[in-house]
């Protein structure tokens, strides 16, 4: 059981826009920033979103983050089929002595 | 270029310890802007964080974790070591390193590529 929740799957087709949310609660995105990673098949997470909504040098501004209260989300427009991978949303969680908390991952399918 | 490359054993018997070692390349473990995290992933499942350092040597372990976690670091050789006592089947993962960075807000920036540990007897 993960301590940000994500639905397990979402789905679109090319050129579609989709959403991936991520909730959690006041210890963890409440008071913390929210990053997003990429999971491609077989591979090792790339960093995808920092800060809520800030994107590293070389990801495509098809990618977005936001974040409101407890939740964050994160924005694919243009879908290519090469978006068809596993996406973690993380965050600190202040409690206890401080952890770096994950949600449960998506599996977007590009149709 | 910035690398990371994690190595151990494949293969670990039930409550043996690991000791994985993630050697870095790219960048200088003293760096105060900079700190590495391990962080695993059961086949099939999410990710989980277990532990991190800094250039100051402060660590930060999993609360679920913390009793079988040790992190170190040699930064002559560049090397950030995680010790796991008490190895469990469950415990079967790929674990992975992990560079934070203070210009992405100490987010995992560049992964290494993950090295695959089976817990059997």
């Amino acid at each position: 059981q993960s301590v940000l929740t994500q639905p397990p799957s979402a789905s679109g087709t090319p050129g579609q826009r989709v959403t991936i949310s991520c909730s959690g609660s006041s210890s963890n995105i409440g008071s913390n920033t929210v990053n997003w990673y990429q999971q491609l098949p077989g591979t090792a997470p790339k960093l995808l979103i920092y800060s809520n909504n800030q994107r590293p040098s070389g990801v495509p501004d098809r990618f977005s983050g936001s974040k409101s209260g407890t939740s964050a989300s994160l924005a694919i427009s243009g879908l290519q089929s090469e978006d068809e991978a596993d996406y973690y949303c993380a965050a600190w969680d202040d409690s206890l002595n401080g952890d770096w908390v994950f949600g449960g991952g998506t599996k977007l399918t590009v149709l | 270029q910035v690398t990371l490359k994690e190595s151990g054993p494949v293969l670990v018997k039930p409550t043996e310890t690991l000791t994985l070692t993630c050697t870095v390349s790219g960048f200088s473990l003293s760096n105060a802007r900079m700190g590495v995290s391990w962080i695993r992933q059961p086949p099939g499942k999410a990710l989980e964080w277990l532990a991190h350092i800094f250039s100051n040597d402060e660590k930060s372990y999993s609360t679920s974790l913390k009793s079988r976690l040790t992190i170190s670091k040699d930064t002559s050789k560049s090397q950030v070591v995680l010790t796991m006592t008490n190895m469990d089947p469950v415990d079967t993962a790929t674990y992975y390193c992990a560079r934070m960075t203070v210009t992405a807000n100490f987010a995992f920036d560049i992964w290494g590529q993950g090295t695959m540990v089976t817990v059997s007897s």
